[in-house]
């Protein structure tokens, strides 16, 4: 599976923006897509939502979960095999960590199967004031 | 948006037990339903995939069973190293994906 490494530990004040690196092994997007997922402090996994990196599928297309479309933004830059999360006007609720997951896809007779196979080690964003 | 239901929320189990672990789904998902394994301070690590499909390089002792809406997680014999929270998630169709709420593993 493919290798994802984060941007490191950022602190930041209320209503400031964060931009946040994922970047992939290789000189190639091998997942059918990557996800953002937030943990906040003692908190279980979110899924916030995810972007295309197939090249036959629409690459770059994001979808948001609900409650992240608006200040949370997902971008890709395949030159330099990089995905990105933006947060802007950032509040003391956004303190978590924020890992990018690869999604690889399994298939048999009943169609797909995703599951995320590689993960990065994961960015704790502060905010505080 | 499909729902997924983990219990317990922790366990404490000795070594060598067997330790099972539910997820319930809130609509049928066949078996589109993946287990996560979350060390302290670690990132996630998936286990199984597809309900029942173990991951390359994960242990024998990790076993995965279910299809609709129910679904286990089995550690056949506990060991020191699986000492974690675990997490289900579901990806049947379209997203959101969405995990179980984690169920905490420690030794008794």
């Amino acid at each position: 599976q493919a290798q994802l490494v984060q941007s490191g530990s950022e602190l930041k004040k209320p209503g400031a923006s964060v931009n946040i690196s994922c970047k992939t092994s290789g000189s190639t997007f091998r997942n059918y897509a990557l996800s953002w997922v937030r943990q906040a402090p003692g908190q279980g996994l979110e899924w916030m939502g995810e972007i295309i990196t197939n090249i036959n599928t629409n690459p770059g297309t994001p979808t948001y979960a609900q409650g992240f479309a608006g200040r949370f933004v997902f971008s890709l830059d395949t030159s330099v095999s990089t995905a990105y999360l933006h947060i802007s006007s950032l509040e003391p609720e956004d303190t978590a960590v924020y890992f990018c997951a690869g999604e690889s896809r399994y298939y048999d007779r009943s169609g797909p199967y995703p599951y995320f196979d590689s993960w990065g080690q994961g960015t704790l964003v502060t905010v505080s004031s | 948006d499909i729902q997924t239901t983990q219990s317990p929320s922790s366990l404490s189990a000795s070594i060598g037990d067997s330790v099972t672990i539910t997820c319930r789904a809130s609509h049928t998902i066949s078996s589109h339903l993946n287990w996560y394994q979350q060390r302290p301070g670690k990132a996630p690590k998936v286990l199984i995939y597809g309900a029942y499909r173990l991951q390359s390089g994960v242990p024998s002792r990790f076993s995965g069973s279910g299809s609709g809406t129910d679904f286990t997680l089995t550690i056949s014999s506990l060991q020191a190293e699986d000492v974690a929270t675990y997490y289900c998630q579901q990806s049947f169709s379209n997203p959101p994906w969405t995990f179980g709420q984690g169920t905490k593993v420690d030794l008794k």
